[in-house]
């Protein structure tokens, strides 16, 4: 099962927007809406930030959204603070066996 | 609070086994499907396998690079789920987190912290 396409790295300024891209194929996502996105800061649990393309969890800053067109998910996260320097991965149920699939993750820099 | 705790990593040679645990409290166990997700070192998150609950009769379903060596078990009666790996490779060395599973499409909600599997000799 092949990784969902993260770009490596993304960067942005304080106060500024920046959108994360989530590729895969249709088996990937399956024609489903179940992709999720996970904050990892370093030595840390992943967090979830996003699910079901859309949602956010309970005390989840509404500065973080998320959409999907087609095969690819994107994250965007708006008013960039210092803390959300982080890695962040997509993933997405596949049910064409059963399994779940990770993108590579995208290092997120807050200049 | 819902909490989940690892344990059971360490060091092993090539070819050994190794048992992780996840202890797990502050939700109804017994309803919920469980996930172990892996992080070698510097890399991405890897997905590793699944056990349902059961009322699902615990069906379980792995990662192809896993797939005949690993095994994931639980025990309702003492919440807490297991990784049982045999055949350990190199490329087994991660860190291996256990997850919660939610919703229809099996988003995860809750994490622990991970236990450090080294495979080496």
């Amino acid at each position: 099962q092949s990784a969902l396409t993260q770009p490596a790295s993304v960067s942005g300024s304080p106060g500024q927007s920046i959108t994360i891209s989530c590729t895969g194929t249709s088996s990937d996502f399956g024609g489903y809406n179940y992709v999720s996105w996970y904050q990892q800061h370093p030595g840390k649990a992943p967090k979830l930030m996003i699910y079901d393309v859309t949602n956010r969890p309970s005390g989840v800053s509404s500065r973080f959204s998320g959409s999907k067109s087609g095969t690819t998910a994107s994250l965007t996260i708006s008013g960039l603070q210092a803390e959300d320097e982080a890695d962040y991965y997509c993933t997405s149920y596949t049910s064409s066996n059963t399994s779940w699939v990770f993108g590579g993750g995208t290092k997120l820099t807050v200049l | 609070e819902v909490q989940l705790v690892e344990s059971g990593g360490g060091l092993v040679q090539p070819g050994g086994s190794l048992k992780l645990s996840c202890a797990a409290s502050g939700f109804t166990f017994s309803g919920s499907a469980m996930h172990w997700v892996r992080q070698a070192s510097g890399k991405g998150l890897e997905w590793v396998g699944r056990i349902r609950s059961k009322t699902n009769n615990y069906a379980t379903a792995y990662a192809a690079s896993v797939k005949g060596r690993f095994t994931i078990s639980r025990d309702d009666s003492k919440n807490t789920a297991y990784l049982q790996m045999n055949s350990l490779k190199t490329e087994d060395t991660a860190f291996y987190f256990c997850t919660r599973e939610k919703g229809a499409g099996g988003y995860f909600d809750y994490w622990g912290q991970g236990t450090l599997v080294t495979v080496s000799s």
